[in-house]
């Protein structure tokens, strides 16, 4: 059974501070590797994702994410965030049966 | 360019009663298509996916029940609501790895 567990429901920050959201992935099969974000009131958006290659892999607005097979995990990073920050973000999982499953979500809060 | 149409945005329906929404894509062919339930402190739970016509995989037994009669239409359906079937309902696409999502259904059974 493919499962996405994300280890922080909600991570405040203050302004400028580093960032890391933790999310681990169980599947039998090889998988793709997606960090989606949702601004407060708006859709998801795709952040980045992992397909294959470099294991270190740079998305939209500073963010990046690494790929560790031996954990079976995929966190998320950016240096310094930014009030705009503020979102929830999800963690997803696609194997090649095109299942794409999601993990429960972190909350982050940029304080100034 | 690729759209992706999900209506209706809020529905109302008394316990007991029948539901299906619709979802439509646009400029592509033979799109992956999802159906989730978002709710709060529990991410997006994937309910029904669908990789052709008729090719449906069910991933949370329920009340609910998902087809496909066209290639860019995906529907989700229940015989009887129950109160429990209130939420937010996302539907999306896939292309290329990348999803792409409706606008959502806020769906309160009373």
């Amino acid at each position: 059974a493919q499962s996405v567990t994300q280890l922080d429901s909600q991570v405040p920050v203050f302004e400028e501070a580093p960032v890391e959201l933790r999310c681990n992935y169980s599947s039998s099969v090889s998988v793709y590797l997606f960090w989606y974000v949702q601004y407060p009131n708006q859709g998801l958006q795709l952040l980045l994702k992992y397909l294959s290659g470099s294991t270190l892999v740079k998305g939209i607005n500073g963010f990046e994410a690494e790929f560790n097979k031996s954990q079976t995990s995929f966190h998320l990073r950016k240096p310094s965030v930014h009030i705009s920050d503020t979102a929830e973000y999800f963690c997803a999982v696609r194997s090649n049966d095109y299942k794409l499953s999601f993990g429960a979500g972190t909350t982050v809060t940029v304080r100034a | 360019s690729q759209t992706i149409h999900q209506w209706p945005a809020t529905l109302v329906q008394p316990v007991g009663s029948p539901l299906s929404l619709e979802c439509t894509v646009e400029g592509t062919s033979n799109p992956n298509l999802y159906w989730y339930r978002q709710a709060a402190g529990r991410g997006l739970q994937l309910l029904f996916y669908s990789i052709g016509i008729d090719q449906i995989s069910s991933e949370v037994p329920q009340n609910l029940s998902a087809s496909r009669p066209q290639d860019r239409q995906f529907i989700l359906s229940s015989k009887k609501l129950l109160l429990s079937d209130s939420g937010f309902y996302l539907c999306a696409w896939e292309e290329t790895t990348e999803a792409f999502f409706g606008q959502g259904t806020r769906l309160t059974v009373v």
